[in-house]
């Protein structure tokens, strides 16, 4: 498998303009994860879906921000409008029933910077 | 909630030295996993080990040990034999095991620098 895919690798955008990252899961893994880091901030657990159904949205810090997981292979998280303050590093992580017993297994991030 | 803290924002090891990154965490659970995670430059997030709570044994992944104790809820990582391809940030994380999955939860990282 080569493991969990992210797209873009970097994105450049200017405030205000709408921002799409995308992600393919491990194909077999039910749960999926988005988190952000900032140097401020850390790590931080934006939404994690299971089963393609978003189950915990809590960690999404604005309306501007949005997930979907249409199917079991694809997810997007979207930005609308984007600010500068977004600029971060943006990870997908997918796991299997969980991923405290299997583990976690993460992508290689997009880089995001809005100017 | 659950918080993880690692109090060494830096450190530095000569290498083949020996290099110890602290961890504690808080959570009201008994029954969790640990883990540390290192990313290097490339910003990849890679798991070096983890430690399942209920297990009194220590963790090992050949150089890469950890000092679990449960009671003082800590969870420090041991490199020996430092290698210059082991520098990079190292995060300690928590995830509850139990039903369903609240992903995980990540100290603030301490950046692990090799001096050769």
């Amino acid at each position: 498998d080569a493991g969990v895919i992210q797209s873009p690798r970097h994105e450049v955008t200017e405030m205000g303009q709408e921002v799409t990252l995308r992600c393919k899961p491990i194909s077999g893994h039910d749960y999926l994860f988005w988190y952000r880091q900032t140097m401020m901030r850390g790590l931080e657990l934006l939404i994690y879906f299971n089963n393609n159904v978003p189950i915990d949205d809590s960690g999404m810090p604005e309306d501007r921000f949005s997930a979907k997981m249409p199917n079991a292979s694809f997810s997007t998280l979207k930005i609308q409008p984007s600010e500068p303050r977004d600029s971060a590093v943006y990870f997908c992580a997918s796991s299997f029933r969980g991923g405290a017993l299997y583990g976690y297994t993460f992508g290689s991030g997009t880089r995001l910077t809005v100017v | 909630a659950q918080t993880v803290t690692q109090s060494q924002p830096e450190m530095s090891v000569q290498e083949a030295e020996t290099v110890t990154l602290s961890c504690t965490y808080d959570t009201s659970e008994s029954d969790y996993y640990l883990f540390w995670y290192k990313q290097p430059p490339s910003r990849q997030m890679i798991l070096v080990i983890r430690q399942e709570a209920y297990k009194q044994q220590n963790a090992t992944e050949n150089r890469f040990s950890v000092n679990f104790q449960k009671a003082a809820k800590s969870f420090s990582l041991k490199i020996s034999d430092s290698q210059l391809g082991d520098a990079a940030m190292y995060f300690c994380a928590y995830s509850y095991s139990g039903g369903g999955a609240d992903g995980l939860t990540f100290g603030k990282g301490t950046h692990l620098i090799i001096q050769p």
